[in-house]
């Protein structure tokens, strides 16, 4: 089974700090992805990449970077921690696309960061 | 904007009835369709995938395509319980001059099988 493992399951951060999340998939995925889901709201990707080294602006960019340096592991980063990035992040993980028809994504298990 | 509908619901079905859940999609050049199940507090999981119009069936689970008119759904027959869960409807938007593509994800529907 393809293993999608964020670092931590839950996060207390202070407003201004900067925070790491981190993501690691063990199937050799091309493609990775970082969510947010807020009630009301669904998943709202916030960043995605298709390869090592290349990263792509999704919906909700402002406020997140990311690197990705190696395959497998794919981080997201808060800049500057601030209340209203209080949520839920999930990371998932493809194969991508092949004759224009797409893998499924799996998902690690989440990490509830709370902002306070 | 490309798009995908669901009602949220809540649907409330009584155990052992077929639970049936639906979705449409904007973009009419989408090949790719997917059922995640997200219970409460945990992270969305694959359950279903559909390519081809018409029917495919895994247990108790079917998914049915209809590219003509732009939806999917997923039946869920002699429904649990245990399928209390949001299910979240996923459609592949094609970019980069089709080369690649991501998923764009339906808000979900909340679905309650009661004993």
């Amino acid at each position: 089974d393809v293993k999608v493992t964020q670092s931590s399951r839950y996060l207390v951060k202070r407003t201004g700090e900067k925070v790491f999340l981190e993501c690691v998939q063990d199937m050799d995925h091309e493609n990775m992805f970082w969510y947010r889901q807020d009630p009301g709201l669904g998943l709202r990707l916030i960043y995605f990449s298709y390869d090592v080294k290349m990263k792509e602006k999704g919906d909700i960019p402002e406020g997140y970077s990311v690197s990705r340096e190696k395959k497998e592991r794919f981080s997201l980063i808060l800049e500057s921690a601030s209340t209203n990035q209080t949520s839920m992040y999930l990371c998932a993980s493809s194969f991508g696309t092949a004759g224009g028809y797409s893998y499924g994504y799996t998902f690690g298990s989440g990490t509830r960061l709370t902002v306070v | 904007q490309k798009e995908v509908e669901q009602n949220s619901g809540p649907l409330s079905v009584p155990e052992g009835a077929i639970a049936s859940l639906n979705c449409t999609y904007s973009d009419r050049v989408s090949q790719s369709f997917f059922w995640y199940r997200q219970y409460s507090g945990k992270s969305p999981e694959l359950i279903m995938s559909i390519y081809s119009n018409g029917d495919k069936e895994d247990g108790r689970f079917t998914a049915q395509l209809n590219k003509a008119s732009q939806y999917v759904s997923l039946l869920i027959r002699d429904s649990q319980p245990s399928d209390s869960a949001t299910y979240l409807c996923a459609v592949n938007i094609m970019n980069y001059g089709g080369s690649q593509g991501n998923l764009i994800f339906g808000k979900g529907t909340k679905l309650s099988v009661k004993p």
